[in-house]
């Protein structure tokens, strides 16, 4: 099935750097999306992006849909302790379910 | 308004039981979704209804998982003949639309489903 290969696995980095993830995929998306998991909580939504190229901001955060259809990143500027959980990137593929395919997850610590 | 909830927020069962999880969706959203995560793993898809239909179940890993949403808006997931493999937390997400692109997908806070 498809898949997603997300990296790094984990970041352990200091308040007020720059932190940069992506995911790759064999397959193409037309949909990607990243997601902040906090423990014992659902995903929390944080950027969508649905068109090749596009780059998107939310608030320090923004993202990118590769021209290829096959990757994303998401940079997160001037990182701050409340960063702290586990980052999911997922695409979609085109067709009519919407079901999405998620990365294994990032797992950032920031130190104050 | 309110967002997606789930009950219960944690379920301990024996193996063989049988366990149902229920998820209310945003008000208005005609699809929902239902994955399954495992520990240290991203989510990973069961089953997608767009209104009171199963649209797409590929994710289903037996026949002894079944969900169903009769009027559309609730949705419960059944788990016949528990196993040990089945303990994971069992997230619930909902959609405006269920069509692709703009599905953005808004997740309940999961079922940590227990099998001793």
């Amino acid at each position: 099935g498809q898949q997603l290969n997300q990296s790094p696995q984990s970041m352990f980095i200091q308040e007020g750097e720059d932190v940069s993830m992506n995911c790759t995929s064999s397959s193409i998306f037309n949909t990607w999306l990243w997601y902040k998991q906090d423990p014992g909580e659902g995903p929390v939504l944080l950027i969508a992006l649905y068109k090749a190229g596009e780059l998107t901001s939310n608030g320090r955060l923004t993202a990118q849909f590769g021209i290829t259809r096959k990757d994303s990143f998401l940079n997160i500027s001037a990182s701050i302790p409340s960063d702290v959980g586990i980052y999911f990137c997922a695409g979609q593929t085109s067709g009519n379910t919407g079901k999405l395919i998620f990365g294994q997850g990032t797992t950032l610590q920031v130190k104050p | 308004g309110a967002g997606v909830s789930q009950t219960p927020s944690n379920k301990v069962t024996e193996k063989g039981k049988y366990v149902e999880l229920r998820c209310d969706p945003i008000s208005g959203h005609t699809a929902l979704y239902w994955y399954r995560q495992s520990l240290g793993q991203g989510p990973e898809f069961l089953i997608y209804f767009q209104g009171t239909g199963a649209a797409d179940d590929s994710g289903l890993p037996n026949d002894r998982f079944f969900a169903v949403r009769p009027e559309g808006s609730v949705s419960t997931l059944k788990i016949q003949r528990t196993e040990r493999g089945d303990s994971a937390v069992y997230l619930c997400a909902s959609s405006p639309r269920g069509l692709t692109p703009y599905n953005e997908q808004f997740f309940g806070p999961g079922t940590r489903l227990t099998v001793l």
